[in-house]
């Protein structure tokens, strides 16, 4: 069974550029999280998805990022306008329940660079 | 709010020693607790996990770690590590009801020297 998969793995962009990242889940995964680390700080949640709804989008930094999950399915993450704060290291992560067992898989990361 | 504090940004080892990361968690709530790792150029993996079970908990690659409560603690440790025991590991905390989302420590690098 594959596991969750992110592309790209690398991204360099000049600030004010738009970006756009993916993430594919594990197949029959209906929770889907976005996650973001900044060089030397802690992973921070970003949202979550049910499928295709937004259950909870607390994280998002402002109205540049901007998250979509079509069909239930891949979902992506876009900046746009980049800003160089904006640099760091974007995980993705499924799961098929939520509750006393659920475990959250995650992707590899997609790695961005704001110049 | 759930918080997460690992001591120490990097750690270092020898090769046979035993390895101890340490944890410390803010929760107003039996929390459930877990320690991922993540190997270079690849996502973060789960080592275990603490859902008010035992106290001691049995995870991958030999690791275990032990809630205490009043200390509010989940350390990690490993009797004897090994050369591929290098890597990030990261503490977090999941928060109960609504999104179940993970609230991270902000990690700590082993490093295993022979």
């Amino acid at each position: 069974e594959a596991g969750v998969t992110q592309f790209p793995s690398h991204s360099v962009i000049e600030k004010g550029q738009t970006v756009t990242l993916r993430c594919d889940p594990i197949s029959g995964h209906d929770n889907l999280y976005w996650y973001r680390r900044v060089m030397g700080k802690e992973i921070k949640f970003l949202l979550h998805f049910v499928k295709e709804s937004k259950q909870d989008e607390s994280g998002m930094p402002n109205n540049r990022f901007l998250a979509e999950r079509t069909g239930g399915t891949y979902s992506t993450l876009k900046v746009q306008p980049a800003e160089l704060e904006d640099s760091g290291v974007y995980f993705c992560a499924s799961s098929q329940v939520r509750g006393f067992n659920h475990e959250q898989f995650f992707g590899p990361g997609t790695r961005l660079t704001v110049l | 709010a759930q918080s997460v504090t690992q001591l120490g940004s990097h750690v270092s080892v020898s090769e046979g020693a035993l390895v101890l990361l340490r944890c410390n968690y803010s929760s107003s709530v039996p929390p459930y607790l877990f320690w991922y790792v993540q190997y270079p150029n690849q996502g973060l993996q789960l080592l275990l996990k603490y859902t008010s079970a035992a106290t001691l908990v049995k995870g991958i690659n030999g690791f275990e770690a032990e809630f205490k409560k009043s200390e509010t603690s989940f350390h990690l440790t490993k009797p004897s590590a090994h050369m591929s025991d290098a890597a990030e590991y990261f503490c977090a905390v999941r928060t109960q009801g609504g999104s179940e989302k993970l609230v991270f420590g902000k990690g700590t690098k082993l490093t295993v020297n022979p």
